[in-house]
């Protein structure tokens, strides 16, 4: 099994709806954090959390929303989706106990919005 | 600030050439850095990493990178290009104690037969 999973893996949806985007990991890392990627741009953070209680916005994080329900699970939501929030979305996590990890991903969603 | 640039979108090799692709970054501090690939469908995958000590970094399949200081650079070598290296290519890098990981644009790698 992964270690870290990502549902659904591809979603097609409509302009104005709502959708969650799921991250569950069982690496035991109290880091997570949530991506887009879009051809060109490489990876832009949305959001990360270094445990329950902690959110932090990232440096796209209008128009999106998170939830870490337990340190394993950090979900993500567009509230009114619109389609230039298209792109292929990735959750990571990082053991934040010792210093300069890599990251480890999931194997992301696509995302189409019409 | 610290950032990532990486020349090159597209790199082509034949197979069984040597690959070379490019990361610059800037730090004001000592950089951990990273090289991830990322086959088509699929999530992020650590090559290699450099934090500390030897500057020659060996990771997965072949691949190794040598951190140059001087150079601001890590740029990434096979010396035989297979068909299965094909996919996309991202430096990143971090520094000491911080949650931001910074990624380059990526470059994506094509072996031609």
């Amino acid at each position: 099994d992964a270690d870290v999973t990502q549902t659904p893996r591809n979603r097609i949806t409509k302009t104005g709806k709502r959708i969650m985007l799921e991250c569950s990991q069982t690496k035991g890392h109290d880091r997570m954090y949530w991506y887009r990627q879009d051809p060109g741009l490489g990876l832009r953070l949305i959001y990360y959390s270094f445990d329950v209680k902690d959110i932090n916005k990232g440096e796209i994080s209008d128009g999106y929303s998170v939830s870490r329900q337990a340190q394993a699970k950090f979900s993500l939501s567009l509230e009114s989706a619109i389609p230039n929030q298209t792109a292929l979305y990735f959750c990571a996590t990082s053991d934040g106990g010792r210093l300069n990890q890599p990251q480890h991903f999931g194997d992301g969603t696509r995302l189409s919005i019409l | 600030a610290q950032s990532v640039t990486q020349l090159g979108s597209h790199v082509s090799v034949s197979e069984g050439a040597l690959v070379l692709l490019r990361c610059n970054y800037s730090s004001s501090v000592p950089p951990y850095l990273f090289w991830y690939v990322q086959y088509p469908n699929q999530g992020l995958q650590l090559l290699l990493k450099y934090t500390t000590g030897a500057t020659l970094v060996k990771g997965i399949n072949g691949f190794e990178a040598e951190f140059k200081k001087s150079e601001t650079s890590f740029h990434l070598t096979k010396p035989s290009a297979h068909m299965s290296d094909a996919a996309e290519y991202f430096c990143a890098v971090t520094q000491g104690g911080t949650y931001k990981y910074i990624f380059g644009t990526g470059t994506r790698l094509k072996v031609l037969a």
